[in-house]
């Protein structure tokens, strides 16, 4: 699959804090996928995009297809306790290839 | 609502046995697919099954054989089991052939000694 680069590889946040996570690309993407995993669990589908520039929301999640389509963004506003866990981004090229990032770990901070 | 299940959650094999991962969908969505998670790296698919009776593989199909059984049961078999198999295994399924996951298993440990 196509490499895709999450960004951070981990984060730390305090409760209420807004915090913001993307994914690169070096070819252009034509849907972009964000899921959630909690600790000894499959990943969940928060969100997924469409077409470049869209941004869609799901509760305090939002998320950005960028303009060139070799990336995206996901902001969690007002964090919670229950908001750690491993985010993943994943993109669908034209071949309908699936490509997941390595993920990026929220851990509250103590 | 199940959703997804996947049996069993923990395994342990010596190499070269063989085992059977088992996954069941309620939804009756058309899509099931197998992805492995390794540290540090993303989900990969190994094989997908597009609607009853047809599989294709994915990225990382070498060592694995998959049967769609009928549309709830997407089976994955590792018939000579090596370490470099030593994963966890999830089982995914879609509504329709977007090839996009919607619903996850929580999962296979699988562990190859």
């Amino acid at each position: 699959g196509q490499q895709l680069n999450q960004s951070p590889q981990s984060m730390f946040i305090q409760e209420g804090e807004d915090v913001s996570m993307n994914c690169t690309s070096s070819s252009i993407f034509n849907t972009w996928l964000w899921y959630k995993q909690d600790p000894g669990e499959g990943p969940v589908l928060l969100i997924a995009l469409y077409k470049a520039g869209e941004l869609t929301s799901n509760g305090r999640l939002t998320a950005q297809f960028g303009i060139t389509r070799k990336d995206s963004f996901l902001n969690i506003s007002a964090s919670i306790p229950s908001d750690v866990g491993i985010y993943f981004c994943a993109g669908f090229t034209n071949d309908y290839k699936l490509s997941f990032g390595a993920g990026t770990t929220v851990t509250v901070r103590a | 609502n199940a959703g997804v299940t996947q049996t069993p959650k923990f395994q342990v094999l010596k190499t070269g046995q063989s085992m059977t991962l088992q996954c069941a969908q309620d939804m009756n969505h058309n899509s099931m697919y197998w992805y492995r998670q390794d540290p540090g790296m993303g989900l990969r698919l190994i094989y997908y099954s597009a609607s009853e009776g047809t599989t294709d593989k994915g990225e990382v199909p070498n060592g694995y054989n998959v049967s769609r059984l009928n549309k709830r049961e997407f089976s994955l078999r590792l018939e000579s089991a090596a370490p470099s198999q030593t994963s966890v295994y999830f089982c995914a399924s879609s509504e329709s052939d977007l090839r996009q996951p919607q619903h996850f298993g929580d999962g296979t440990r699988l562990s190859i000694l």
